[in-house]
């Protein structure tokens, strides 16, 4: 079975600085996609970055970039120039062609002025 | 474009009671999830369905949950009787049809209390 796995319950950056968010997962197929979704207090799950297993290269969102390491089953988040909007719960989540979506545990991130 | 619709926001009801919760899609949007979002972790798939067919329910508890997904469109999630463990966030998501994944878009939600 597949799981997502996210070992940092919390974390805090200051604004403008650089923060990265850990994420492993384990699956035994080799075409997959990988995502990472804020959630606000609103509770309203906002996609932020999505990779798709078979391409190599990490994607880029602004500020957002991943790195991902396939072969160590590792899909981190670097969030760069951290604003206070980005202060919310993130989740890790995993999915194939059959397009449901499997989460782990979430990190709070804190933003401080 | 409108998004995912959820209703209520919140819901208070006593264990035994009955709730229902209601989702409208993004327009033209085929698939449909169902999430459980128990406080302090993430959200577990209760149940997906492809238009008016249901995909996948393997995880729904279906001694006391039951969804349906009437015409395709708007769907209702119920649970009867509800329990102290039912105390969670209950998330719509759907997407539109397309090759591979596509994007989900959720709603904002509907919490519910059991007391």
């Amino acid at each position: 079975a597949q799981t997502v796995t996210q070992s940092q319950p919390e974390m805090s950056v200051q604004e403008a600085e650089t923060v990265t968010l850990s994420c492993t997962y384990d699956t035994s197929e080799s075409d997959y996609y990988l995502f990472w979704y804020k959630q606000p207090p609103s509770r309203q799950m906002i996609l932020v970055i999505r990779q798709e297993a078979y391409k190599q290269q990490n994607a880029t969102e602004n500020r957002f970039s991943v790195n991902f390491q396939k072969a160590a089953k590792s899909f981190s988040l670097k969030i760069s120039d951290s604003q206070l909007g980005d202060a919310a719960m993130y989740f890790c989540a995993y999915s194939t062609d059959t397009d449901k979506l499997i989460f782990g545990t979430g990190t709070r991130l804190q933003v401080f002025p | 474009e409108a998004g995912v619709a959820q209703s209520p926001r919140y819901k208070i009801i006593e264990k035994r009671q009955s709730v229902a919760f209601w989702c409208n899609p993004i327009s033209g949007h085929a698939t449909l999830y169902w999430y459980q979002q128990i406080l302090g972790q993430g959200p577990k798939l209760l149940i997906q369905f492809q238009n008016n067919g249901v995909v996948d329910d393997s995880q729904l508890p279906k001694d006391r949950f039951s969804a349906e997904r009437l015409k395709g469109v708007d769907s209702t999630l119920k649970i009867q009787p509800a329990k102290l463990e039912d105390s969670a966030v209950y998330l719509c998501a759907t997407e539109a049809e397309g090759e591979g994944n596509t994007e989900a878009f959720f709603g904002q939600g509907t919490r519910l209390t059991v007391v």
